[in-house]
Protein backbone atom coordinates (compact mmCIF):
# COMPACT_ATOMS: atom_id res chain seq x y z
CA UNK A 1 0.00 0.00 0.00
CA UNK A 2 0.99 3.51 -0.45
CA UNK A 3 3.51 4.88 2.72
CA UNK A 4 3.82 8.01 3.97
CA UNK A 5 4.27 11.24 1.01
CA UNK A 6 5.70 14.26 2.07
CA UNK A 7 5.92 17.38 -0.38
CA UNK A 8 8.06 19.54 -1.17
CA UNK A 9 11.06 16.65 -1.72
CA UNK A 10 13.24 20.21 -1.62
CA UNK A 11 12.68 23.75 -1.05
CA UNK A 12 14.61 26.92 -1.07
CA UNK A 13 13.37 30.19 0.64
CA UNK A 14 15.44 32.87 1.75
CA UNK A 15 15.84 33.90 5.50
CA UNK A 16 12.81 35.78 6.52
CA UNK A 17 10.15 33.83 4.35
CA UNK A 18 7.42 31.59 5.88
CA UNK A 19 7.44 27.82 4.74
CA UNK A 20 4.34 25.10 4.72
CA UNK A 21 5.87 21.53 4.78
CA UNK A 22 2.91 18.64 3.95
CA UNK A 23 2.63 15.16 5.09
CA UNK A 24 0.24 12.45 4.19
CA UNK A 25 0.48 9.88 6.43
CA UNK A 26 -0.43 6.19 5.79
CA UNK A 27 -4.04 5.66 5.59
CA UNK A 28 -6.02 4.67 8.47
CA UNK A 29 -2.85 5.48 10.93
CA UNK A 30 -4.17 7.64 13.99
CA UNK A 31 -0.51 9.07 15.24
CA UNK A 32 1.72 11.57 13.12
CA UNK A 33 5.29 12.62 13.87
CA UNK A 34 7.33 15.51 12.78
CA UNK A 35 11.15 15.10 13.18
CA UNK A 36 14.09 17.16 12.01
CA UNK A 37 17.91 16.00 10.40
CA UNK A 38 20.00 18.70 10.60
CA UNK A 39 23.30 18.11 7.98
CA UNK A 40 25.22 15.28 9.68
CA UNK A 41 23.32 15.05 12.83
CA UNK A 42 20.80 12.55 14.28
CA UNK A 43 17.23 12.96 14.00
CA UNK A 44 15.41 15.74 16.39
CA UNK A 45 11.75 15.27 17.72
CA UNK A 46 9.33 18.00 17.24
CA UNK A 47 6.31 16.88 17.17
CA UNK A 48 3.75 14.32 17.36
CA UNK A 49 -0.32 13.77 17.15
CA UNK A 50 -2.34 11.12 18.34
CA UNK A 51 -6.54 11.04 17.67
CA UNK A 52 -8.11 14.11 18.78
CA UNK A 53 -5.87 14.30 21.54
CA UNK A 54 -3.92 17.99 22.41
CA UNK A 55 -0.35 17.58 20.35
CA UNK A 56 2.73 16.99 21.76
CA UNK A 57 4.75 20.24 21.16
CA UNK A 58 7.90 19.44 23.22
CA UNK A 59 10.23 18.94 20.39
CA UNK A 60 9.18 22.37 18.89
CA UNK A 61 12.64 24.51 19.06
CA UNK A 62 10.71 28.10 18.81
CA UNK A 63 7.53 29.54 18.43
CA UNK A 64 8.28 30.60 14.95
CA UNK A 65 7.32 26.87 14.01
CA UNK A 66 3.75 25.26 14.66
CA UNK A 67 2.42 22.56 13.07
CA UNK A 68 -1.46 21.11 12.46
CA UNK A 69 -3.43 17.93 11.56
CA UNK A 70 -6.27 18.55 9.51
CA UNK A 71 -9.32 15.55 9.69
CA UNK A 72 -6.99 13.25 11.68
CA UNK A 73 -4.87 12.81 8.63
CA UNK A 74 -2.72 15.45 6.45
CA UNK A 75 -0.45 17.20 8.24
CA UNK A 76 1.16 20.84 7.87
CA UNK A 77 4.39 21.95 9.17
CA UNK A 78 4.76 25.70 9.15
CA UNK A 79 8.07 27.55 9.56
CA UNK A 80 7.77 31.49 10.17
CA UNK A 81 10.61 34.05 9.88
CA UNK A 82 13.16 31.46 8.23
CA UNK A 83 16.81 31.30 9.66
CA UNK A 84 19.65 29.78 8.49
CA UNK A 85 19.41 27.38 11.04
CA UNK A 86 16.35 26.19 10.07
CA UNK A 87 17.84 24.20 7.00
CA UNK A 88 17.89 20.76 7.65
CA UNK A 89 15.38 18.02 6.38
CA UNK A 90 12.18 17.67 7.45
CA UNK A 91 10.77 14.10 7.67
CA UNK A 92 6.93 13.05 8.72
CA UNK A 93 6.27 9.56 10.37
CA UNK A 94 2.92 7.77 11.29
CA UNK A 95 1.73 4.61 13.17
CA UNK A 96 -1.22 3.22 14.13
CA UNK A 97 -1.36 4.58 17.51
CA UNK A 98 1.58 3.53 19.03
CA UNK A 99 2.97 0.94 16.81
CA UNK A 100 5.73 0.80 14.58
CA UNK A 101 6.41 3.82 13.03
CA UNK A 102 7.20 4.49 9.26
CA UNK A 103 8.78 7.59 7.98
CA UNK A 104 8.37 9.21 4.71
CA UNK A 105 11.09 10.83 2.10
CA UNK A 106 11.35 13.86 3.89
CA UNK A 107 11.14 17.48 2.22
CA UNK A 108 15.25 19.15 2.69
CA UNK A 109 14.95 22.79 3.64
CA UNK A 110 17.49 25.34 2.47
CA UNK A 111 17.04 28.76 3.96
CA UNK A 112 19.65 30.88 2.27
CA UNK B 1 13.66 6.06 27.02
CA UNK B 2 16.59 4.30 28.07
CA UNK B 3 20.13 5.15 25.91
CA UNK B 4 21.33 3.22 23.56
CA UNK B 5 25.30 2.31 22.80
CA UNK B 6 26.17 1.59 19.55
CA UNK B 7 30.25 1.61 17.70
CA UNK B 8 30.58 4.47 15.21
CA UNK B 9 31.32 2.29 12.87
CA UNK B 10 31.76 -1.29 11.00
CA UNK B 11 32.42 -2.89 7.41
CA UNK B 12 31.52 -5.93 6.34
CA UNK B 13 32.21 -8.06 3.16
CA UNK B 14 29.40 -8.60 0.41
CA UNK B 15 27.39 -11.71 0.91
CA UNK B 16 28.37 -12.70 4.58
CA UNK B 17 26.29 -11.89 7.61
CA UNK B 18 26.84 -8.50 9.24
CA UNK B 19 26.31 -8.16 13.09
CA UNK B 20 25.53 -5.20 14.71
CA UNK B 21 25.74 -4.73 18.47
CA UNK B 22 24.14 -2.38 20.70
CA UNK B 23 24.19 -1.84 24.39
CA UNK B 24 20.73 -0.88 26.35
CA UNK B 25 22.26 -1.73 30.02
CA UNK B 26 19.40 0.63 31.49
CA UNK B 27 16.53 -0.84 29.48
CA UNK B 28 13.36 -1.66 31.66
CA UNK B 29 11.04 -4.24 31.67
CA UNK B 30 8.22 -2.56 29.19
CA UNK B 31 10.83 -0.87 26.69
CA UNK B 32 11.37 -2.26 23.25
CA UNK B 33 14.41 -2.65 21.15
CA UNK B 34 13.77 -1.26 17.78
CA UNK B 35 16.18 -0.84 15.08
CA UNK B 36 16.34 1.58 12.00
CA UNK B 37 18.35 2.31 9.40
CA UNK B 38 19.00 5.35 7.07
CA UNK B 39 20.35 4.64 3.74
CA UNK B 40 21.56 8.31 2.38
CA UNK B 41 19.13 10.88 1.54
CA UNK B 42 16.65 8.74 2.59
CA UNK B 43 13.96 8.27 5.62
CA UNK B 44 14.56 5.97 7.84
CA UNK B 45 13.35 2.47 7.09
CA UNK B 46 11.81 0.55 9.77
CA UNK B 47 13.92 -3.33 10.73
CA UNK B 48 12.76 -5.16 13.34
CA UNK B 49 11.92 -4.64 17.10
CA UNK B 50 11.48 -7.47 19.97
CA UNK B 51 10.95 -7.10 23.90
CA UNK B 52 13.13 -9.93 25.13
CA UNK B 53 12.64 -13.45 22.32
CA UNK B 54 14.41 -13.17 19.77
CA UNK B 55 12.75 -12.22 16.38
CA UNK B 56 13.31 -12.71 12.83
CA UNK B 57 11.53 -10.85 9.80
CA UNK B 58 12.24 -10.84 5.70
CA UNK B 59 15.07 -8.32 6.43
CA UNK B 60 16.87 -8.96 9.38
CA UNK B 61 17.40 -11.17 12.83
CA UNK B 62 17.43 -9.37 16.28
CA UNK B 63 19.30 -11.44 19.21
CA UNK B 64 18.49 -10.03 22.46
CA UNK B 65 20.75 -11.09 25.49
CA UNK B 66 18.30 -13.25 28.44
CA UNK B 67 18.75 -10.04 30.75
CA UNK B 68 18.19 -7.58 27.93
CA UNK B 69 21.34 -5.36 28.37
CA UNK B 70 22.26 -6.18 25.10
CA UNK B 71 21.63 -6.86 21.37
CA UNK B 72 22.63 -7.35 17.49
CA UNK B 73 20.98 -7.00 14.70
CA UNK B 74 21.92 -9.88 11.96
CA UNK B 75 21.54 -8.89 8.13
CA UNK B 76 22.31 -12.65 7.01
CA UNK B 77 23.47 -12.01 3.52
CA UNK B 78 24.60 -8.31 3.24
CA UNK B 79 24.84 -6.52 0.19
CA UNK B 80 25.80 -3.35 -0.95
CA UNK B 81 22.33 -2.01 -0.95
CA UNK B 82 22.61 -2.57 3.18
CA UNK B 83 25.25 0.22 3.57
CA UNK B 84 23.71 2.54 5.50
CA UNK B 85 23.21 3.90 9.30
CA UNK B 86 21.68 1.82 11.42
CA UNK B 87 20.03 3.06 14.70
CA UNK B 88 19.25 1.02 17.61
CA UNK B 89 16.20 2.56 19.79
CA UNK B 90 14.85 1.89 23.33
CA UNK B 91 11.14 3.00 23.17
CA UNK B 92 8.07 2.43 25.29
CA UNK B 93 5.33 0.30 23.27
CA UNK B 94 2.72 2.63 25.20
CA UNK B 95 1.93 5.86 26.59
CA UNK B 96 1.14 9.03 25.61
CA UNK B 97 4.43 10.00 23.76
CA UNK B 98 5.78 7.58 22.04
CA UNK B 99 8.25 9.60 19.47
CA UNK B 100 11.73 8.14 18.50
CA UNK B 101 14.86 9.05 20.13
CA UNK B 102 17.59 8.14 17.56
CA UNK B 103 21.36 8.32 18.85
CA UNK B 104 24.14 8.66 16.54
CA UNK B 105 23.65 4.95 15.00
CA UNK B 106 26.62 2.92 13.72
CA UNK B 107 27.43 3.19 9.79
CA UNK B 108 27.81 0.20 8.04
CA UNK B 109 29.86 -0.23 4.93
CA UNK B 110 29.72 -3.09 2.94
CA UNK B 111 32.40 -3.70 0.69
CA UNK B 112 32.11 -5.63 -2.74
Amino acid sequence: GAGVSQSPSNKVTEKGKDVELRCDPISGHTALYWYRQSLGQGLEFLIYFQGNSAPDKSGLPSDRFSAERTGGSVSTLTIQRTQQEDSAVYLCASSQYTDTQYFGPGTRLTVL
Amino acid sequence: DAKTTQPPSMDCAEGRAANLPCNHSTISGNEYVYWYRQIHSQGPQYIIHGLKNNETNEMASLIITEDRKSSTLILPHATLRDTAVYYCIVRRYTGANSKLTFGKGITLSVRP
